[in-house]
């Protein structure tokens, strides 16, 4: 079983609905994080949570919210779903060393389309 | 923290060195040099890290000079299964990678 899982992996939605994506890991990891990549792009990165009550905005936060339910969890929603949303989300996992480099690990993506 | 600056694209052979170089000018006393592989419709998956000088695990090499404005991924003997993007993300010790555009290696026969 794969170690960090997204689920849905493909959703299609219209505009103006909510939306949720749902990232679990069996790593046990405290760090989990949230990005978005769109064609030909980078990953960006929306929203990062170190442990259970800690919530950071990243790079490009504006029309998401995420919810940390517990260490293995960490949702991300679309309030109210725009068409430049469409992307490709990816969540990701980490340790949390302090004054160490902390690998990612990143779940196998879920496509939203926003019509 | 610092963007980083990459080729888009590059072509390489079976069997060829390749050599990736990315440029960040304005990297931090603290920032960690990374670089990840990602296949279309794939997550990106670590590669390799490091500070400064040379780093060698077993399926690349960084390369790092002395005033780390820059960094060196050298992939030996690239197969058709090496064709990806590849990106050099700065890690800080605020736990976040920020990804360029990546570069997008073609291995052809």
């Amino acid at each position: 079983d794969a170690d960090v899982t997204q689920t849905p992996r493909n959703r299609i939605t219209k505009t103006g609905k909510r939306i949720m994506l749902e990232c679990s890991q069996t790593k046990g990891h405290d760090r989990m994080y949230w990005y978005r990549q769109d064609p030909g792009l980078g990953l960006r990165l929306i929203y990062y949570s170190f442990d259970v009550k800690d919530i950071n905005k990243g790079e490009i936060s504006d029309g998401y919210s995420v919810s940390r339910q517990a260490q293995a969890k960490f949702s991300l929603s679309l309030e109210s779903a725009i068409p430049n949303q469409t992307a490709l989300y990816f969540c990701a996992t980490s340790e949390g060393r302090v004054l160490s480099y902390n690998e990612q690990f990143f779940g196998p993506g879920t496509r939203l389309t926003v019509l | 923290l610092a963007k980083t600056t990459q080729p888009i694209s590059m072509d390489s052979y079976e069997g060829q060195e390749v050599n990736i170089t990315c440029s960040h000018n304005n990297i931090a006393t603290n920032d960690y040099i990374t670089w990840y592989q990602q296949f279309p419709s794939q997550g990106p998956r670590f590669i390799i890290q490091g500070y400064k000088t040379k780093v060698t695990n077993e399926v690349a090499s960084l390369f790092i000079p002395a005033d780390r404005k820059s960094s060196t991924l050298s992939l030996p003997r690239v197969s058709l299964s090496d064709t990806a993007v590849y990106y050099c993300p700065l890690y800080n010790q605020g736990g976040k990678l920020i990804f360029g555009q990546g570069t997008e290696l073609s291995v052809k026969p």
